[in-house]
């Protein structure tokens, strides 16, 4: 079952302006994931933060973590047209055993971005 | 990073056939992983392929529906049996790394299919 919750579910904004994706989720995680998928095909890997962690930087993207409100959010600063594409949070559970490496995704951000 | 690959990339079939999904890793990893995303909506987990074992599957998917192989470190199939347009998804392939080593989680292309 899907525990994540994105939001908002669709986001339009201007190029240049910042975009900002949040997630939320419910049980304990070991890592938070986001991944960008344009048009339905596969998914690309944007930035993994673990759950020691409260901030990452890769490039344009932001994410923060807060593992007392079981929520992260997704910043993309200075926004392309390029950036058009489905945005989703995935989270990885603590723990091993049968749990291992099961990802549970959010239902996802539809951006567009305008030229 | 890992890079997968899928085929076929798209398919369309008709329904009561069978098709079956090819995935390949570029490296040995440890696990490997079975997605279907229906139109429209996120990622559900189907499987874990486990190598030399069984399929690990999840609430709500079957062996006889969805059967996996996972003959060595680098490579699994995923069967889609007897389908239905309730089939019509994109299936996507996931690997993960040596625990303690890699956590992130890459996935291939996907494979696109249509069930007339």
């Amino acid at each position: 079952s899907q525990q994540g919750e994105e939001d908002p579910q669709a986001l339009s904004i201007q190029e240049g302006e910042n975009a900002t994706m949040n997630c939320s989720y419910k049980t304990s995680i070991n890592n938070l994931q986001w991944y960008r998928q344009n048009s339905g095909r596969g998914l690309v890997h944007l930035i993994l933060i673990r759950s020691n962690e409260r901030e990452k930087h890769s490039g344009r993207l932001r994410v923060t973590l807060d593992t007392s409100k079981k929520s992260s959010s997704l910043l993309i600063t200075a926004s392309r047209a390029a950036d058009t594409a489905s945005y989703f949070c995935a989270t990885a559970p603590n723990g091993g055993g049968t749990s291992y490496g099961k990802l549970t995704f959010g239902q996802g951000t539809i951006l567009t971005v305008h030229p | 990073s890992a890079v997968i690959s899928q085929k076929p990339s798209r398919d369309i079939c008709q329904r009561g056939t069978s098709l079956t999904i090819q995935c390949q890793v570029d490296s040995q990893v440890t696990m490997m992983f079975w997605y279907r995303q229906q139109p429209g909506q996120s990622l559900t987990l189907i499987a874990t392929a486990n190598q030399g074992s069984e399929a690990t599957y999840e609430s709500g998917f079957v062996i006889d529906k969805f059967p996996i192989s996972r003959p060595n470190l680098t490579f699994s199939t995923l069967t889609v049996s007897n389908m239905s347009p309730e089939d019509s998804s994109i299936y996507l392939c996931s690997s993960r790394g040596l625990a303690g080593v890699s956590e992130t989680q890459y996935f291939g292309p996907g494979t696109r299919l249509l069930v007339l």
